[in-house]
């Protein structure tokens, strides 16, 4: 079983739709979770963050935490083309310095 | 959110050459870094920690000798390849964490090998 688990998709969603990704993690000691976009040929960029259980939103975007389900979450409300993209989720454990383990992915497409 | 360069962004070498990648964090002291590799239609892998003023650690299988990492003030670490062949053209990109965990990426080199 890999560390953290993404569906690679793609994920296909009209203009205007929710977009929801979606990340299981295996080791329940992972304290932070993050999501990152990737847009073909550049370097991941941070969206969101979050650390406790419950939901967190940042304009369109949400980020849902689930530990005892091992799960967290990353909706989009009004997707729009420029969102099509690789989202990953990536977490992280306390004991270990920071070091972040990626899932392999989500690609999104959002058609007008 | 936080700014981290990196330079070159593209370099072209030939074979048995070495390629020294520079990464930077403009706005911020970033204790750590890391460094890692990303081949096309794959995730991120993290090839190495980097911390300032001492060794970097490095993931399995990563040759250490290969991959010389120096991370030797609070805003930069650099990224030797040494002797490198085809097999290591690839999309290098580091990351500097500022706070606890947050980590920011810089832009990214892509390497390609003759």
């Amino acid at each position: 079983q890999k560390e953290v688990e993404q569906n690679s998709g793609p994920l296909s969603v009209p203009e205007g739709a929710i977009a929801s990704l979606n990340c299981t993690y295996s080791d329940r000691v992972s304290q932070s979770f993050f999501w990152y976009r990737q847009y073909s040929g550049k370097s991941p960029e941070l969206i969101m963050s979050i650390y406790s259980n419950g939901d967190k939103e940042d304009g369109r975007f949400t980020a849902q935490l689930n530990k005892a389900s091992q799960y967290v979450s990353l909706l989009i409300r009004d997707s729009q083309p420029s969102d099509s993209a690789t989202y990953l989720c990536a977490v992280s454990r306390y004991n270990q310095g920071g070091k972040l383990i990626f899932g392999q992915g989500t690609e999104l497409s959002v058609k007008p | 959110g936080a700014v981290v360069s990196q330079h070159p962004s593209r370099v072209i070498c030939k074979s048995g050459t070495s390629v020294k990648i520079e990464c930077r964090s403009l706005d911020f002291q970033a204790t750590t870094m890391f460094w890692y590799r990303q081949f096309p239609k794959q995730s991120l892998m993290l090839m190495a920690t980097s911390n300032e003023g001492s060794k970097a650690t490095y993931e399995q299988g990563v040759e250490k000798d290969k991959f010389l990492i120096n991370h030797a003030s609070l805003t930069l670490s650099t990224l030797t390849v040494t002797s490198a062949h085809p097999e290591d053209s690839s999309f290098y990109i580091c990351s500097a964490r500022r706070s606890q965990e947050t980590q920011y990426f810089g832009p990214g080199t892509r390497l390609l090998v003759l």
